[in-house]
């Protein structure tokens, strides 16, 4: 069976700090992508970080990293600089060929100002 | 236009109405999505169109009924639903190849069955 696990339902960080929010995924397909998407309070899903399987490096963009252990299937999310406006649920998700996409069941991630 | 937009934002419909939801996108993506979430859950997938055309069920009673007029308009008609029905409806889009470019979302229809 293909999974997406999030360990941390809940995480809370002080404003300006740094957080880093836990992913794992287990699938047997070699080609994938694995993508971090932000939920607010205004119920958008937006894209924050996307990391293609085959690239060693890993993805940023901005104050958004990921740290791709790809051995260990771990697609952890690292928030630095953290603002009120990052307060949401974030959702790790695996996507397949087949268009068949697996999400994690959400990090909900306090902002403490 | 980088948009999703769905349109109501929120309904309230009785066990016997019909209603539908719509979701329309300019971006030029050629396949759209319809997805259930229920509260602090993951979104479930429940139908995909690509080039207009159904391409993914996933095993949705009947009481729900897309449809895909165009390629920039996707509508999901609501009959008969029940309470548990319940939820944000999400529209998504993509450009070809989901897989690896990711979704643009919607911001969702709250629907509320009484």
């Amino acid at each position: 069976a293909q999974t997406v696990t999030q360990s941390q339902p809940e995480m809370s960080v002080q404003e300006a700090e740094t957080v880093t929010l836990s992913c794992t995924y287990d699938t047997s397909e070699s080609d994938y992508y694995l993508f971090w998407y932000k939920q607010p309070p205004s119920r958008q899903m937006i894209l924050v970080i996307r990391q293609e399987a085959y690239k060693q490096q890993n993805a940023t963009e901005n104050r958004f990293s990921v740290n791709f252990q790809k051995a260990a299937k771990s697609f952890s999310l690292k928030i630095s600089d953290s603002q009120l406006g990052d307060a949401a649920m974030y959702f790790c998700a695996c996507y397949l060929r087949d268009d068949k996409i697996i999400f994690g069941k959400g990090t909900r991630l306090h902002i403490l100002p | 236009d980088t948009e999703v937009t769905q349109t109501p934002k929120h309904l309230v419909m009785g066990m016997t109405n019909k209603k539908s939801l719509k979701c329309e996108q300019h971006m030029g993506h050629r396949a759209m999505y319809w997805y259930k979430q229920k509260a602090k859950k993951p979104p479930e997938l429940m139908f995909v169109y690509s080039y207009e055309k159904l391409s993914i069920n996933e095993s949705v009673p009947s009481r729900f009924s897309p449809e895909c007029p165009n390629s920039s308009l996707l509508n999901l008609h609501l009959h008969a639903l029940q309470p548990e029905d319940s939820a944000l409806y999400l529209c998504a889009s993509s450009q070809g190849g989901a897989w690896r470019y990711g979704y643009t979302f919607g911001s969702g229809t709250r629907l509320t069955v009484v």
